[in-house]
């Protein structure tokens, strides 16, 4: 069965301490691995897709990793407007579908 | 370029009583997803459309829950009757394809939601 848990499940981050999250997943061929960023009240916002082992994606402050079993979301010298929900997600060949993990909270202080 | 169009934003019903959302994909978006969103989990697929015709419905509580998709644009989700543990978020959700041979076609793009709740 294709399974996803992120880690940790919240996290508190000084204004320009840089973090990763985790995001470990099992799945049957995989397809793709998206993040998402999601805000309180609102929908999840698409940030990046991977592919495959090995590849990365930049946008402003994060940076995301791939590899055969798990995917980082690295949040350099991070601020506050970056606080938000970050949910991950995986496709599999065997059924198409996401599958998400539970996401992690990740509060940055002034 | 407009996003994934929900409404209503917010719901309150008593249980038992009926209730429908509405959603409005990406133009051009051929698949069409309803997610219901539990606090503190992440989105959980519902039902799956392509165009018109349903893709994945297995975890949709067939009993109480119906969708559908009209001349594969605009979609609606109805609970009846509802439930407690129907208070949720329910997510809408487009991509251009999916399932297809083209794996940069099945990013989904979400609306920002109905939240529901069931007293």
């Amino acid at each position: 069965e294709d399974q996803v848990t992120q880690s940790p499940e919240a996290l508190r981050l000084q204004e320009g301490e840089s973090s990763s999250l985790n995001c470990s997943y099992t799945v049957s061929g995989l397809r793709g691995l998206f993040w998402y960023r999601q805000d309180p009240g609102k929908g999840p916002e698409f940030l990046f897709t991977l592919y495959s082992a090995g590849e990365e994606k930049e946008k402003e402050r994060l940076k995301a990793t791939l590899t055969k079993k798990e995917s980082f979301l690295h949040i350099t010298a991070p601020k506050p407007e970056d606080s938000a929900t970050y949910l991950c997600a995986v496709v599999g060949s065997g059924t198409y579908k996401y599958i998400f993990g539970t996401g992690t909270r990740l509060k940055v202080l002034a | 370029e407009a996003g994934v169009a929900q409404s209503p934003r917010y719901k309150i019903i008593e249980k038992r009583q009926s209730v429908a959302f509405w959603c409005n994909p990406i133009s051009g978006h051929a698949t069409l997803y309803w997610y219901q969103q539990i606090l503190g989990q992440g989105p959980k697929l519902l039902i799956q459309f392509q165009n018109n015709g349903v893709v994945d419905d297995s975890q949709l509580p067939k009993d109480r829950f119906s969708a559908e998709r009209l001349k594969g644009v605009d979609s609606t989700l109805k609970i009846q009757p509802a439930k407690l543990e129907d208070s949720a978020v329910y997510l809408c959700a487009s991509s251009l394809a999916g399932g297809s041979s083209k794996k940069s076609q099945e990013t989904q793009y979400f609306g920002p939601g109905t939240r529901l709740l069931v007293l």
